[in-house]
């Protein structure tokens, strides 16, 4: 079945730094990536949307100038977290779907546990 | 966008069926409706989606309304591993043809032994 895999699992950095999420689909091409947020004890946050060789478009309230979304190829998506704080602590999850999927087609990675200390 | 109403919290004993209601009364003729499911600190899971008629596979089955403003999923034998967060799911579309899944707040079930 398709795969999509997430690194890294865990990351820790300090404030003020910037941190980059890949989300890769292993076995599929895939058209369209999303970017999610989780905190603790609350459900998935969409953030955005990205269609390969597109800008992505920003849920409202997600601030583009602070994450990063770059999806150059069918099979590879990052997320890069700029000038973090530790309110952007959280866990991002990536999703990914193609077409050839049909109406099943949204994987989702494993997610990266973000602390910024 | 769409939205789904789930009860925070369920619980069912191993071996019993658990019945999991999802409200969402809003819900466009085109829209699916999906079921995932997250275990702790995992990724998201694919369940099950349907549109308008029941759907089985070898997880689960879902149970649509004739009026599509209600679905609740159905684990036949619930085991001890089926204790996660299970969400229901409206597909929306997006302003460029795509789709997107909006995730509701979710049911945390628990399966006692």
């Amino acid at each position: 079945g398709a795969v999509v895999s997430q690194h890294p699992s865990r990351v820790i950095c300090k404030s003020g730094t910037s941190v980059k999420i890949e989300c890769r689909s292993l076995d599929f091409q895939a058209t369209t990536m999303f970017w999610y947020r989780q905190f603790p004890k609350q459900s998935l946050m969409l953030m955005a949307t990205s269609n390969e060789g597109s800008k992505a478009t920003y849920e409202q309230g997600v601030e583009k100038d602070k994450f990063l979304i770059n999806h150059a190829s069918l099979t590879l998506s990052t997320l890069t977290v700029t000038s973090a704080h530790p309110e952007d602590s959280s866990f991002y999850i990536c999703s990914a779907s193609t077409a050839r999927q049909g109406a099943r087609g949204y994987t989702f990675g494993s997610g990266t546990r973000l602390t910024v200390v | 966008d769409a939205k789904t109403t789930q009860p925070p919290s369920m619980d069912c004993a191993e071996g019993r069926a658990a019945n999991l209601p999802c409200n969402h009364s809003t819900i466009s003729g085109n829209e699916y409706v999906y079921w995932y499911r997250q275990i702790h600190s995992q990724g998201p899971q694919y369940i099950i989606h349907g549109l308008k008629n029941n759907e089985t596979n070898e997880m689960a089955s879902l149970i649509i309304t004739e009026d599509r403003k209600s679905s609740t999923l159905i684990l036949p034998h619930a085991t001890l591993r089926d204790t996660a967060v299970y969400y229901c799911i409206v597909r929306v579309a997006t302003s460029d043809s795509s789709y997107k899944l909006i995730f509701g707040s979710g049911t945390r079930l628990l399966v006692r032994p």
